[in-house]
């Protein structure tokens, strides 16, 4: 079975450039998280949907990272204008987002570099 | 708020050997899920263990077992006979039970010597 996918596994870019990090879930789960990695602050996450609706955006940096998910198979986040201090290394995970343990899978990631 | 500490940055243990990852976490809930993630160089990020805070049995999977002190609101980690393919970041997370939002400790650098 497929996992999580992510697309651009890496991606450089030079500051004030529009990033767009795409996320597939696995097929049938209907929670999606996005999550950030750095050295200084460790894993945060970012913002989750549940069945394609944002529920909980509290984590999102500022207003220049947008999510959107326009249906179960598909999310992507974007970044504009990008700044160095946004290279990290953005998850995805998703879940079947019912009771119980929940357990999360997580994308491979994607590294972002901004120069 | 809820908060995940990992007070060792860094480990290592000889192949073979046995080995203790320490987390520590606080909250006010009496329902919450506990769990420990790999990331190996890969990034990827794996899902090793897992527990339900109202059992009082401790979680094992196979050479991974935790140590679940609820009153000391402690969750550590022991990883018998260490392999080479352990090597790896471990995160500690917690999560509320109900709840979506996973909350990471950060890290423990754990390091296998052949």
């Amino acid at each position: 079975d497929a996992g999580v996918i992510q697309s651009p596994r890496h991606e450089v870019t030079e500051m004030g450039q529009e990033v767009t990090l795409r996320c597939k879930p696995i097929s049938g789960h209907n929670s999606l998280f996005w999550y950030r990695q750095t050295m200084m602050r460790g894993l945060e996450l970012l913002i989750y949907f549940n069945n394609n609706v944002p529920i909980d955006d509290s984590g999102m940096p500022e207003d220049r990272f947008s999510a959107k998910m326009p249906n179960a198979s598909f999310s992507t986040l974007k970044i504009q204008p990008s700044e160095p201090r946004d290279s990290a290394v953005y998850f995805c995970a998703s879940s079947l987002g019912l009771a119980g343990f929940n357990e999360q899978f997580f994308g491979p990631g994607t590294r972002l570099t901004v120069l | 708020a809820q908060t995940v500490t990992q007070s060792q940055p860094e480990m290592s243990v000889q192949e073979a050997e046995t080995v203790t990852l320490s987390c520590t976490y606080d909250t006010s809930e009496s329902d919450y899920y506990l769990f420990w993630y790999k990331q190996p160089p890969s990034r990827q990020m794996i899902l090793v263990i897992r527990q339900e805070a109202y059992k009082q049995q401790n979680a094992t999977e196979n050479r991974f077992s935790v140590n679940f002190q609820k009153a000391a609101k402690s969750f550590s980690l022991k990883i018998s006979d260490s392999q080479l393919g352990d090597a790896a970041m471990y995160f500690c997370a917690y999560r509320r039970g109900g709840a979506q939002k996973l909350v990471f400790g950060q890290g423990t650098r754990l390091t296998i010597n052949p």
